[in-house]
């Protein structure tokens, strides 16, 4: 158990809606960082928040946005939803959010669009 | 543009014997590595680093090499156990882009009885 939590586990939905994936980080931690993983493919980086503000963005979607409140969960908002969003969406957290500091990673949420 | 690359998507490996995990990149602005492992459904951990500085990062039956000069690292695993299958992660730092990791697609171990 990494420490890390994501709900839902599992998430099935219609293309043109919109979802909330929730995370909560490691007792401790200041950063988050948001991943998606298509079959068969890399995490790829979307988003990193440390301590409530957005610090990095990567291939990160316009119809995607996310924020970490100030307790320190985080949660990713996808709209618009399309067939090609069907993916693993990991969250990840360390305390200083350098990329080399290991990142503590949630067991991910299955989101399915049909 | 596929900057780590793990151009195996499987290995099988007898129990007991040495697994050797590949990966390359393109960016030699990388300076550090890491492997990361991943069960099926569980989120990645973290396994073993390396920095750019070195060629070589041991720890128990995990050991990374650094080959700067060919853009290569490769994870050795020895001895292999079943608790080793499972699908392994590497990532680099790219300090051009704000530290963030970037990730190989992933090797599938499979360790055999």
């Amino acid at each position: 158990d990494s420490g890390v939590t994501q709900t839902p586990k599992h998430l099935i939905t219609a293309t043109g809606q919109r979802v909330t994936l929730r995370c909560s980080p490691r007792s401790g931690d200041l950063s988050v960082y948001w991943y998606q993983q298509s079959l068969d493919q890399g995490l790829q980086f979307l988003i990193q928040y440390y301590n409530g503000e957005e610090r990095a963005k990567g291939n990160i979607l316009e119809r995607f946005s996310a924020q970490q409140f100030p307790d320190l969960h985080s949660e990713l908002n996808l709209s618009s939803l399309e067939l090609g969003d069907s993916a693993l969406y990991f969250c990840a957290s360390n305390v200083a959010g350098e990329g080399a500091d290991t990142q503590y990673f949630g067991p991910g949420t299955r989101l399915t669009v049909l | 543009d596929q900057q780590v690359k793990q151009n195996s998507p499987s290995l099988s490996v007898q129990e007991g014997r040495i697994s050797i995990l590949n990966c390359d990149y393109t960016n030699s602005m990388f300076d550090y590595f890491l492997w990361y492992k991943k069960y099926p459904a569980e989120g990645p951990t973290f396994l073993i680093s390396i920095s750019s500085i070195k060629d070589k990062n041991e720890d128990g039956r995990f050991t990374v090499f650094l080959n700067k000069s060919a853009k290569h690292l490769s994870l050795h695993i020895v001895p292999s156990q079943p608790g080793d299958s499972a699908v392994y992660f590497c990532a680099a730092v790219n300090r051009d882009s704000n530290y963030q990791l970037i990730w190989g697609a992933g090797t599938k171990l499979i360790i055999k009885p």
